[in-house]
């Protein structure tokens, strides 16, 4: 299975500062077409998962421009450029190149 | 308007069969390209992807609970069923559907609330 490594864990941030959560996969995820299929998600607390951002950079309807998403290869990078209250949770990369599907181990936004 | 909705015993024993249901709306099972999967997470921990029905009936599944899985759909009720057998405590999870396809655009676009199941006797 492709691994999914994403870090920080944890990220205290200042509302409205910055942030910045990475992602690396095991594997390439370019496939052979030129297709990457990385997703970024958000879970707030007892909520499911929402998707933000589809194949590396495309920002879902209704996601806040603030969200941006980068990488290619085996780095990814979900960038947040002001942080706001509503922004508090978890947030998971998946990859869904290589069967079977797997996700990252969360990072959690917390605001200071 | 897409919709998923899980539903499911909330309780069942050590080594029985848990039988999940998908409803959806909004979207077809025989449209082209179109598919239904099944995700747990256990209390705290993160997603974990178990399996995936296309609209032309390929299944796909975890390699790790392949042998304890199965999916199915069922088209004329818009609902997609996941069996998953011998459940042990560790099992334990708040499961999920959402709507997938073979293309970016619709990809787990759409959660379901998710349905909390606890494995004890």
């Amino acid at each position: 299975d492709v691994v999914m490594t994403q870090s920080p864990l944890s990220l205290p941030v200042t509302l409205g500062q910055p942030a910045s959560i990475s992602c690396s996969s095991s594997q390439s995820l370019v496939l052979h077409g030129g297709n990457t299929h990385l997703s970024w998600f958000q879970q707030r607390p007892g909520q499911s998962p929402r998707r933000l951002i589809y194949k590396v950079s495309a920002r879902d309807s209704g996601v806040p421009d603030r969200f941006s998403g980068s990488g290619s290869g085996t780095d990814f990078t979900l960038q947040i450029s002001r942080v706001e209250a509503e922004d508090v949770g978890v947030f998971y990369c998946m990859q869904g190149t290589h069967w079977p599907y797997t996700f990252g181990q969360g990072t959690k936004l917390e605001i200071k | 308007q897409v919709t998923l909705r899980e539903s499911g015993p909330a309780l069942v024993k050590p080594t029985q069969t848990l039988t999940l249901t998908c409803s959806f709306s909004g979207f077809s099972l025989t449209t082209s390209g179109m598919s239904v999967s099944w995700i747990r997470q256990p209390p705290g921990k993160a997603l974990e992807w178990l399996a995936r029905i296309d609209w032309d009936g390929d299944k796909y599944y975890s390699p790790s609970l392949k042998t304890r899985l199965t999916i199915s759909k069922d088209t004329s009720k818009n609902q997609v069923v996941l069996t998953m057998t011998n459940m042990d405590p560790v099992d334990s999870a708040t499961f999920y559907c959402a709507r997938d396809c073979s293309g970016d655009w619709c990809s787990f676009d759409y959660w379901g609330q998710g349905t909390l199941v606890t494995v004890s006797s």
